[in-house]
C-alpha cells in the first residue's frame, strides 16, 4: 500500500515566519490532498493537487506537487497564530474514494 | 446547513460492551468513509461504502462492524473484540460516483474512552 511520510513531525515557529512542511510518497500522486485539522475536531479540505508542477495557492498557502509526482510541499508565509495545527497529506488509495494519509505535521505558532 | 454531523462527540465505555457512533450527512454524497485517529499514528480507515447496501473493509475493520441502510447515515459499532477502541474516530463523504472530486467532507469527530 501507498506510504505517506510527512516532516518535520512537529513545529514551532515565531508568528511572521515562513514555514514549508513536506509530504513524501513511496508510489506516484495521482491525486494529493491537503487538510488542516485544529486539534480535537475534524479535517478541513486545503487544496488538492494532480498535475506534476502543479501549484495552487489560498491566502498564504502555498502547495506544489513535484514533477515526478511523488513529492508535495505546503508553504505558509508570515505565519500567525490561526495557521496553528495539524496538517495531514492525503493521496488516492487504488480501491474505492478513500484517502491514504501521512501523520500529519502538528503547527504552533507563537506571538 | 449541509455537512456531516457526528454522534455523541465524547463517550465513555466499560470494557466489554458494544458502542455505536453516528455518522449523519445531508450532502447527498454517495460515500462514506470511518477513519480511527490515534496520537502519531495519522488517520487509519477503518470502512468505507460507495453506495447505500454495501460496504468494504479498510485497514483496520477487525473489531468494528458498519451498515449502510440509507443514503444519509453510515454507523459504526466498536465491538468488545475490538482490542484498544480508545481513539478519535472521524467521519467523512464525497460525492462518489464518476462525478467524484476526490475531496473528503469530515465531521467533527467522536472520541471514545474505555475505561
Amino acid at each position: 500500500s501507498q506510504e505517506l511520510e510527512q516532516s518535520p513531525q512537529s513545529l514551532i515557529v515565531q508568528e511572521g515566519k515562513n514555514l514549508t512542511i513536506n509530504c513524501t510518497s513511496s508510489k506516484t500522486l495521482y491525486g494529493l490532498y491537503w487538510y488542516k485539522q485544529k486539534y480535537g475536531e475534524g479535517l478541513i479540505f486545503l487544496m488538492m493537487l494532480q498535475k506534476g508542477g502543479e501549484e495552487k495557492s489560498h491566502e498564504k498557502i502555498t502547495a506544489k506537487l513535484d514533477e515526478k509526482k511523488q513529492q508535495s510541499s505546503l508553504h505558509i508565509t508570515a505565519s500567525q497564530p490561526s495557521h496553528a495545527g495539524i496538517y495531514l497529506c492525503g493521496a488516492d488509495r487504488n480501491s474505492g474514494y478513500a484517502l491514504n494519509f501521512g501523520k500529519g505535521t502538528s503547527l504552533l505558532v507563537t506571538p | 446547513d449541509g455537512g456531516i454531523t457526528q454522534s455523541p462527540k465524547y463517550l465513555f465505555r466499560k470494557e466489554g460492551q458494544n458502542v455505536t457512533l453516528s455518522c449523519e450527512q445531508n450532502l447527498n454524497h454517495d460515500a462514506m468513509y470511518w477513519y480511527r485517529q490515534d496520537p502519531g499514528q495519522g488517520l487509519r480507515l477503518i470502512y468505507y461504502s460507495q453506495i447505500v447496501n454495501d460496504f468494504q473493509k479498510g485497514d483496520i475493520a477487525e473489531g468494528y462492524s458498519v451498515s449502510r441502510e440509507k443514503k444519509e447515515s453510515f454507523p459504526l459499532t466498536v465491538t468488545s473484540a475490538q482490542k484498544n477502541p480508545t481513539a478519535f474516530y472521524l467521519c467523512a463523504s464525497s460525492i462518489g460516483g464518476t462525478q467524484n472530486t476526490g475531496e473528503l467532507f469530515f465531521g467533527e469527530g467522536s472520541r471514545l474512552t474505555v475505561l
